[in-house]
């Protein structure tokens, strides 16, 4: 099946800095890309819908200016923690898929704001 | 009201056994329908994609959707310890958006 990559899977930074995380499509073309939050024992909380060439889609309650996300090819779409805190630490991953195919998820990035 | 219900669980069942998962969702729009497996820690990992009634069986593995009484379910045959996980059901319709039950933490006891 199709191949989504997310990089790093683990990262600890410190309060106030900013984390960028990437999510690639390894082996398709993806004009969308999704990223979900996902708090312990929980499900998935979509985040936001990445769309190639244009701005991103937010659900409600997801700030913008603190979720920064990119998709500036086919197969990369980045999301960036500005400013993180404490609060900020989450396990976080994409999906990737296409219209009428099943979507693929990458191996999610577990954020650690100290 | 949820869109796509789905027990939360844990369920806990003996090596061997048959599991049943199951999820119910109100929106007949849904006309793709997919199980993940996600081990703690881990992303998704993709079990079985469906589209329309019927079932689909891999392996161990049978999935079952009924649109006319919108019900989805997953078959887990010879169930092992390493089938420990939480299980999610998704759905979708034409478009890209993926709409999530809670999940559901198996837990398969030797």
């Amino acid at each position: 099946g199709a191949v989504v990559s997310q990089h790093p899977s683990r990262v600890i930074c410190k309060s106030g800095t900013s984390v960028k995380i990437e999510c690639r499509s390894l082996d398709f073309q993806a004009t969308t890309m999704f990223w979900y939050r996902q708090f312990p024992k929980q499900s998935l909380m979509l985040m936001a819908t990445s769309n190639e060439g244009s701005k991103a889609t937010y659900e409600q309650g997801v700030e913008k200016d603190k979720f920064l996300i990119n998709h500036a090819s086919l197969t990369l779409s980045t999301l960036t923690v500005t400013s993180a805190h404490p609060e900020d630490s989450s396990f976080y991953i994409c999906s990737a898929g296409q219209s009428n195919t099943e979507a693929f998820f990458g191996q999610g990035t577990r954020l650690t704001v100290v | 009201q949820k869109e796509v219900e789905q027990d939360p669980g844990p369920l806990s069942v003996p090596e061997g056994a048959i599991v049943s998962l199951n999820c119910t969702y109100s929106n007949s729009a849904f006309q793709y329908f997919m199980w993940y497996r996600q081990y703690s820690r881990k992303g998704p990992e993709l079990l079985m994609y469906t589209y329309s009634s019927g079932n689909k069986e891999d392996g161990r593995f049978t999935a079952q959707v009924d649109k006319s009484s919108k019900y989805i379910s997953l078959f887990i045959r010879d169930s092992q310890p390493s089938d420990s996980a939480t299980y999610l059901c998704a759905m979708r319709n034409a478009g890209n958006m993926l709409t999530f039950g809670g999940g559901t933490r198996l837990m398969v006891k030797p």
